[in-house]
């Protein structure tokens, strides 16, 4: 089973609100878990956009755009990248990472499509 | 401007061991403030974390590759290194190196990457 698993693929259009998830397995305290979110496009290394906990505990990387957010679904027990007023340029692949078990564990990643 | 830069060969043969450097310019990794790090991603694939190693060459491996991998740092010389042995196919992909800073920092930045082919 995954630690956390990212779904593969994702559309949505220019203006719109997308909400990327990373989901941890039933049983995981998603409260205890820090998320960190990374945009990666073709042939870059990724590249880091923030880190989520709690609205307490967040952190956004220098230089990124307000329109990308951290939060968390509960009834999901997963963390939240959300991206409101999509544009062009953020069609992407984005990967989740939390620190579980002494060591780093990344999502497969999502590619997100902006039609 | 902090930058780091992987090098090492392309291509490997499978069963041999990958070296890589990785260069850090911009900045002095005495500092222990910072873990540096070795991620890799196969092709059409996500991301998984190698290990991270200190300045003082205190090292932290990923459980999947603990037994494969070793990494070690020249803080003279501003590189750290990745050994990984016994090589098959799976291991091939992009190796990027990072900076991460302690407790709730993240990888950043990262190198460009290297492509490493294993081939049989």
């Amino acid at each position: 089973q995954a630690v956390v698993t990212q779904p593969p693929s994702l559309s949505a259009s220019p203006g719109a609100s997308v909400s990327l998830t990373c989901t941890l397995p039933s049983g995981f305290n998603l409260a205890t878990y820090r998320f960190y979110w990374y945009q990666q496009k073709p042939g870059n290394p990724p590249h880091y956009l923030l880190r989520y906990k709690g609205d307490s505990d967040k952190h956004q990387g220098s230089g990124v755009p307000s329109r990308f957010s951290g939060s968390k679904d509960a009834s999901a027990n997963a963390g939240i990248l959300l991206i409101s007023g999509l544009q062009s340029e953020d069609e992407a692949d984005y990967h989740c990472l939390i620190w579980h078990n002494s060591s780093w564990v990344f999502g497969g990643g999502t590619k997100l499509t902006v039609l | 401007q902090l930058q780091l830069q992987e090098s090492g060969p392309g291509l490997v043969k499978s069963a041999e061991t990958l070296s890589l450097t990785c260069s850090v310019s911009g900045a002095s990794m005495t500092s222990s403030y910072y873990y540096w790090g070795w991620i890799r991603q196969p092709p059409g694939k996500g991301l998984e974390w190698i290990g991270s190693i200190t300045h003082s060459g205190l090292s932290f491996y990923n459980p999947s590759l603990k037994s494969r991998v070793a990494m070690s740092v020249d803080t003279s010389k501003n590189h750290f290194f990745l050994s990984l042995d016994s090589l098959t196919a799976a291991d091939t992909g992009v190796y990027y190196c990072a900076r991460r800073g302690v407790n709730d920092a993240p990888f950043d930045p990262w190198g460009q990457g290297t492509l490493v082919i294993v081939s049989s």
